[in-house]
């Protein structure tokens, strides 16, 4: 049974970089078959995906448009979990931040197992 | 970007009757639509893949339909379990996934 455990802080100052981390059990951040998303929700927008990690013979990287220029995503193979770190953070940042992997279903994926949640509030 | 227009944002439904819930994409995304469960506090739980295919564990009350554009989620004897926010995901215009903006179905 795959399982997500995330941890991080749940509050960041403005301008400040915002990390997060996912510990993978019952799987590999190397698997060839998922890849290692972080989702952000929010009222304001909803159910944002920011990016991915993923490993096919070598390590590849997706961003969203609305956040590239932020956000870096690294696996961690020694200890099997992936990290997200925002930097330059605002207020409009402020979201519950989840990390799940997608499955990979004729080389398309779906999130089908996804981490708790990790409250964050930008605010000084 | 594919945009998600999820209808209607309510839904008022009372246990043991039928709820079908609709998702339109702005272009097509063939059948490659996600439909998610998520209760107050709680993570999306995956339903449907694939616009039509149950995930691991998920009754057979719940049954999704469609391709392309259009597509619907059924669910045919609503359970006190089963309200809840529902969100489609399109994953067909990789890698940026986006989300319907959600429907509330609740207790009539």
């Amino acid at each position: 049974q795959v399982q997500l455990q995330q941890s991080g802080p749940g509050l960041v100052k403005p301008s400040q970089t915002l990390s997060l981390t996912c510990a993978i059990s019952g799987d590999s951040v190397s698997s060839n078959s998922a890849a290692w998303n972080w989702i952000r929700q929010s009222p304001s927008r909803g159910l944002e995906w920011l990016g991915r990690t993923y490993y096919r013979s070598k390590w590849y990287n997706d961003y969203a448009v609305s956040v590239k220029s932020r956000i870096t995503i690294n696996p961690d193979t020694s200890k099997n979990q992936f990290s997200l770190q925002l930097n330059s953070v605002t207020p409009e940042d402020t979201a519950v931040y989840y990390c799940a992997r997608g499955w990979n279903y004729a080389d398309l994926y779906y999130m089908d197992v996804w981490g708790k949640g990790t409250t964050v509030t930008v605010s000084s | 970007e594919i945009v998600m227009t999820q209808s209607p944002a309510t839904l008022s439904v009372s246990p043991g009757e039928r709820a079908t819930l609709s998702c339109r994409a702005s272009q097509s995304v063939s059948s490659n639509l996600a439909w998610y469960q998520q209760k107050p506090g709680q993570a999306p739980r995956l339903l449907i893949y694939g616009a039509s295919t149950r995930a691991t564990g998920i009754p057979a009350r719940f049954s999704g339909s469609g391709s392309g554009t259009e597509f619907t989620l059924t669910i045919s004897s609503l359970q006190s379990e089963d309200f809840a926010v529902y969100y489609c995901q399109q994953y067909n215009n990789w890698p940026l996934y986006t989300f319907g903006q959600g429907t509330k179905l609740e207790i009539k």
